[in-house]
């Protein structure tokens, strides 16, 4: 069964330039999260999407946004790239909206480097 | 305010010593806790969770971890560290909803 995949796995951009990351989540997971892993931080939640919905967004300026496609791929997007949005962005899958249901399964990440 | 803390930003330990990983919670709600393990370039992996029932858990590749309310802790230990263990170890607490908290990680070096 094939995992969380992320693409690209590197991006480069300059400042003021847009990024698109995309997500497949594990066939019969629904929901999709977005992390953002900038260094000594921690992962900062950014969007969860179900069922092609937006849920719930962190503290995140609307620059960043995103979508859920009806076959649950994800889209992340950040407009205006700033600098400080250099980050490992990590997104993660769950087959329900109920964590308890089990755990987070995360892809390997999208390393974007402003310039 | 809910939170998780690490307090170790980074461990050392030689090949075959044992390991201990902090980690403290602070959540209003019942916490479900999970740890996670991130190799470099990798996505993270989980190495156990805990919902409720047995406060000390099992996990993948010889870690547990023991689950202490009066403490508000959930403490990772492996009893003897092999070189492939060096990672980032990262706590999560969620209440079952969308929102996983998780730590800012513990970065763990292996000596030979």
């Amino acid at each position: 069964e094939a995992g969380v995949t992320q693409s690209p796995t590197h991006l480069i951009k300059t400042r003021g330039q847009q990024a698109t990351l995309r997500c497949s989540p594990i066939s019969g997971h629904t929901s999709v999260y977005w992390y953002q892993q900038a260094l000594g931080l921690g992962l900062q939640f950014l969007l969860w999407y179900d069922e092609g919905e937006e849920r719930n967004r962190g503290n995140f300026p609307p620059r960043f946004s995103g979508r859920q496609f009806p076959n649950y791929s994800s889209e992340l997007n950040v407009n205006a790239l700033e600098l400080e949005d250099s980050a490992l962005y990590l997104c993660a899958s769950s087959p329900t909206t109920s964590l308890l249901a089990g755990e987070l399964f995360f892809g390997e990440g999208s390393r974007l480097t402003v310039l | 305010a809910q939170s998780v803390t690490q307090p170790d930003i980074h461990i050392t330990v030689s090949e075959g010593a044992s390991l201990e990983l902090r980690c403290n919670y602070s959540y209003g709600a019942t916490p479900y806790l999970f740890w996670y393990v991130q190799s470099p370039g990798q996505g993270l992996q989980l190495l156990l969770k805990y919902f409720s029932g047995d406060t000390l858990v099992q996990g993948i590749k010889g870690f547990e971890a023991e689950f202490k309310r009066s403490q508000s802790s959930f403490n990772l230990r492996k009893p003897s560290v092999h070189w492939s263990d060096a990672a980032e170890y990262f706590c999560a607490v969620t209440s079952g909803t969308y929102k996983y908290i998780f730590g800012t990680g513990t970065r763990l070096k292996v000596l030979a």
